[in-house]
């Protein structure tokens, strides 16, 4: 299957720095990325829709200003969580959909990032 | 009331049992509805897609039903390596694109 790459895997930082988090879908062309929040025992919350070229759509309560999102190319998005505070503390995901001919009914998941915010 | 609503568990059974999942959703336009699997500290994986028919792929058989907005899938003769975190997902179509909506998850733990 299609292979979606994220890193880093894992990050620490300090509260107040800004951390970016790479996503790249390695086998195929993604004009849409998908990113996720999972904070422990609780679902997957979409937080924003990364689409190429343009504007990332964002859910309710998200907010654009701190979670930042490029999507520079057909096979990379980016998320970069500004000034992190320990409430950002969380597992990102994020996800591509293959849109090749019957592609289209299943998305990608990267392998996750975990970060601490200390 | 979540949009996808799912039993968190945990369903702690020993080998060889058969066990249920059930999951509800709000959304009557769904279109789409999938089981995941989540390993710990992992992301999620597609176990297989649903089908108004109902299906089944090996020891799994997922079943829809559309009027009562319902989902379940079922193991049987559970192994050890089924323990996992199984989410119900449902893809809703939202003007252009189309998201999938998580549920929560439901806890299994295969005993020896």
């Amino acid at each position: 299957g299609a292979v979606v790459s994220q890193h880093p895997s894992r990050v620490i930082c300090k509260s107040g720095t800004s951390v970016k988090i790479e996503c790249r879908s390695l086998d195929f062309q993604a004009t849409t990325m998908f990113w996720y929040r999972q904070f422990p025992k609780q679902s997957l919350m979409l937080m924003a829709t990364s689409n190429e070229g343009s504007k990332a759509t964002y859910e309710q309560g998200v907010e654009k200003d701190k979670f930042l999102i490029n999507h520079a190319s057909l096979t990379l998005s980016t998320l970069t969580v500004t000034s992190a505070h320990p409430e950002d503390s969380s597992f990102y995901i994020c996800s591509a959909r293959d849109l090749s001919p019957g592609g289209w009914n299943e998305q990608f998941f990267g392998p996750g990032t975990r970060l601490t915010v200390l | 009331r979540k949009e996808v609503e799912q039993d968190p568990g945990p369903f702690n059974v020993p080998e060889g049992a058969t066990v249920a999942f059930n999951c509800t959703y709000s959304n009557s336009a769904s279109q789409s509805f999938f089981w995941y699997r989540q390993d710990c500290r992992k992301e999620p994986k597609l176990l297989m897609s649903v089908y108004s028919s109902g299906n089944e792929d090996g020891r799994f058989t997922a079943q829809l039903n559309r009027a009562s907005q319902y989902i379940s899938l079922l193991i049987r003769d559970s192994k050890l390596s089924d323990s996992a975190t199984y989410l119900c997902v449902v893809n809703v179509a939202s003007g252009s694109a189309r998201q999938l909506t998580f549920g929560s998850g439901t806890q299994l733990t295969v005993l020896p």
